[in-house]
């Protein structure tokens, strides 16, 4: 059972480049979401998706765009990097959505490096 | 702003002692509160959550919830080395429409 599954584990973009990170998970949950994680920042949601079909933004999603291709892959989108956009990123899934114990899977990360 | 206050640490428990973490909130409207465990270099894992007033119990595990302080708390007995590792305290509302808000997170060193 893979879980949450991201690619890449590492990428540096330079200033101005876009990229797609790619997320996909085979728990059938019906929530995914995009998180950041910055050095005494904690963790930051940056979109989400509460099913298949919808997406909406969480508190950091300027300079991002995502896309719920099916119910498995949500994928996280920069158009132009910018060096403030260096961070680990980070998707998950929850099963029992909006239940007072949802519980969130994260994948493994993405260390991205804008210079 | 909703905010999830934690003391960034580090903390540091000799092998065997009790670790104690802390969890402050501001949005009264917090229905449930959970304790992430991460690694370093990894990502986080959910070790326990807690909605009621009151202890709850799971292995070495202890969180206490004080809804009239707005405080959560996590205890670690018997801390092993495995232990050391950053928590991320989160809190969430009810319903659908709200997300987890997280805290920066304390890390914890146990001590051989």
């Amino acid at each position: 059972n893979a879980g949450v599954t991201q690619t890449p584990k590492f990428q540096v973009l330079k200033t101005g480049q876009s990229m797609t990170l790619q997320c996909a998970q085979d728990m059938n949950h019906n929530s995914m979401y995009w998180y950041r994680q910055d050095p005494g920042m904690g963790l930051r949601l940056i979109y989400y998706s509460a099913s298949e079909g919808t997406t909406d933004k969480g508190e950091v999603p300027n300079g991002y765009n995502v896309s719920r291709l099916n119910k498995r892959e949500f994928s996280l989108r920069l158009e132009s990097a910018a060096p403030s956009q260096t961070s680990v990123y980070f998707c998950a899934s929850s099963d029992l959505q909006g239940e007072t114990n949802e519980k969130l899977f994260f994948g493994s990360g993405t260390q991205l490096s804008v210079l | 702003q909703k905010e999830v206050e934690q003391n960034s640490g580090p903390l540091s428990v000799p092998e065997g002692a009790i670790a104690s973490l802390n969890c402050t909130y501001s949005d009264r409207g917090s229905q449930s509160f959970f304790w992430y465990r991460q690694y370093s270099g990894k990502s986080p894992e959910l070790i326990m959550f807690i909605y009621s007033n009151g202890d709850k119990e799971d292995g070495r595990f202890t969180a206490q919830l004080n809804k009239a302080s707005q405080y959560v708390s996590l205890l670690i007995r018997d801390s092993q080395p495995s232990d050391s590792a950053t928590y991320l305290c989160a809190v969430k509302r009810g319903g659908s429409n709200y997300k987890l808000t997280f805290g920066k997170g304390t890390l914890l060193t146990v001590n051989p």
